[in-house]
């Protein structure tokens, strides 16, 4: 079956420090990927997207990059802000499956002025 | 344009109580989810419904039942509320299958 892994949290860094969120899949099918970020007290957001292998998902200062040779899809920013503070959830869908989402475990980022 | 909602927004039941979850979304999406949120375990899917009149059980659904209203409802039923089912619980929506739009959550306490 589907399964997404993410780095545990928390991790915390300081303002304008560099944050990778590593996520690795296991799919049966050719997934899409996602990142979600859920802020406190918040439902999901989309955060970013990457639909094939070599895509470039991008947002808010946020990049991630969909690797099918490493299975691998993970988060960067180059400047955190506290703002940023937030839990991460990395998630595949799978058209195999129906299109239902897999999420990852989700890694909390407390990030201090 | 409120996107998805979801009330009650928290509840507190005994054990053996029974309520119900409610979910709506006014972006004409097809399909529509619930998940479950609990710590260190990411979301896990309950029940979704792909389209108007049809549901299907998702990796969790024992102790929980759905129905899709219409298009725009899609509510969660626990008949026998346990405390195993002290959560979070989340309702989304998507048109394409693939992005899906959250609401902002139920969080629900069972003693």
């Amino acid at each position: 079956g589907n399964s997404v892994t993410q780095m545990e949290g928390p991790v915390t860094l300081s303002e304008e420090a560099f944050l990778t969120i590593n996520c690795t899949y296991t799919a049966t099918g050719y997934p899409s990927l996602f990142w979600y970020v859920q802020y406190p007290g918040e439902g999901l957001q989309l955060l970013l997207k990457a639909t094939k292998a070599d895509d470039k998902g991008s947002n808010k200062g946020f990049e991630a990059t969909y690797r099918k040779e490493t299975t691998s899809f993970h988060l960067e920013k180059g400047s955190v802000q506290v703002s940023d503070s937030a839990v991460y959830f990395c998630a595949l869908s799978d058209r195999a499956a129906g299109n239902k989402l897999t999420f990852g475990g989700g890694t909390r980022v407390l990030v201090k002025p | 344009n409120a996107g998805v909602t979801q009330t009650p927004k928290f509840q507190v039941l005994k054990t053996g109580q029974s309520m119900t979850l409610q979910c709506a979304q006014d972006m004409n999406h097809n399909s529509m989810y619930w998940y479950r949120q609990d710590p260190g375990m990411g979301l896990r899917l309950i029940y979704y419904s792909a389209s108007e009149g049809t549901t299907d059980k998702g990796e969790v659904p024992n102790g929980y039942n759905v129905s899709r209203l219409n298009k725009r409802e899609f509510s969660l039923r626990l008949e026998s509320a346990a405390p195993s089912q002290t959560s979070v619980y989340f309702c989304a929506s998507s048109s394409t299958g693939e992005t899906q739009y959250f609401g902002p959550g139920t969080r629900l306490l069972v003693l």
